[in-house]
C-alpha cells in the first residue's frame, strides 16, 4: 500500500538557518504530493503541493520538488524564522488506490527556531 | 481558505462511557468528510470517510461499530467513540475538501481524547 516516511524531530535549528525535511514516498499510482503545517493549536493548514513529477511547489518562502525517480518530495526553506516552528506533515492522495482526496501521512516533523 | 470546525477541542471521559465529536464545515458544503487518528509519534491514520446521507467507509481494521459515524448534512458530521477504553486515548481530527476529487483538504483544529 502507500505510505510516506519523513525525518524524525524535533529539529532545532537557529533563526536565519536552512531547513531541509527529508520526504520519500511509495505509491501504486500516479500520487499528488503535499506538505502540510500545524502551528500550536491549531488544525493542520496546506503549505504547498505538487500533482506531477518535476513540479516545485512553494509558499511562503518554502519549496518542495516531486522527484520521481527518488520518490522524494523533500521540504526547504532558505532562511528560517521563529514563527516556522511548527509540525509539517508530508502526505500524499493517490487517484489510483485512494480515490484522490484520501490522504496518507507521514509521522510529521517538529521544527524548533531558535533566536 | 474554508474552514472546518471541530468541537471539541479535549475531552477526559471515564471508561465506559461514550464520547461524540464534531466536525463542521462553516463556509462551504461538504458531501465527505474524512476522520484521522493520530497515536503519539505516529502518522495520522485514515480510520473512515463519511459520506452524507449514507454509511460511511471504514479502513480496514477500524471496529465500525466502536467509532459510529454520522454524516446527516452537508456541513456536520460526527464519530461518536462508543464505550471508550483507555487504548482509546488519542488525537482524532477530520477533514472536508471542498468540491470534487482533488482539491484542498481543510483540517479540523483536532480532539484530544484521554479516556480514564
Amino acid at each position: 500500500g502507500d505510505s510516506v516516511t519523513q525525518m524524525e524531530g524535533p529539529v532545532t535549528l537557529s533563526e536565519e538557518a536552512f531547513l531541509t525535511i527529508n520526504c520519500t514516498y511509495t505509491a501504486t499510482g500516479y500520487p499528488s504530493l503535499f506538505w502540510y503545517v500545524q502551528y500550536p493549536g491549531e488544525g493542520l493548514q496546506l503549505l504547498l503541493k505538487a500533482t506531477k513529477a518535476d513540479d516545485k511547489g512553494s509558499n511562503k518562502g518554502f519549496e518542495a520538488t516531486y522527484r520521481k525517480e527518488t520518490t522524494s518530495f523533500h521540504l526547504e526553506k532558505g532562511s528560517v524564522q521563529v514563527s516556522d516552528s511548527a509540525v509539517y506533515f508530508c502526505a500524499l492522495s493517490d487517484q489510483l488506490t485512494g480515490g484522490g482526496n484520501k490522504l496518507t501521512f507521514g509521522t510529521g516533523t517538529q521544527l524548533k527556531v531558535e533566536l | 481558505g474554508a474552514v472546518v470546525s471541530q468541537h471539541p477541542s479535549r475531552v477526559i471521559c471515564k471508561s465506559g462511557t461514550s464520547v461524540k465529536i464534531e466536525c463542521r464545515s462553516l463556509d462551504f458544503q461538504a458531501t465527505t468528510m474524512f476522520w484521522y487518528r493520530q497515536f503519539p509519534k505516529q502518522s495520522l491514520m485514515l480510520m473512515a470517510t463519511s459520506n452524507e446521507g449514507s454509511k460511511a467507509t471504514y479502513e480496514q481494521g477500524v471496529e465500525k461499530d466502536k467509532f459510529l459515524i454520522n454524516h446527516a448534512s452537508l456541513t456536520l458530521s460526527t464519530l461518536t467513540v462508543t464505550s471508550a477504553h483507555p487504548e482509546d486515548s488519542s488525537f482524532y481530527i477530520c477533514s472536508a475538501n471542498q468540491g470534487a476529487v482533488e482539491t484542498e483538504a481543510f483540517f479540523g483544529q483536532g480532539t484530544r481524547l484521554t479516556v480514564v
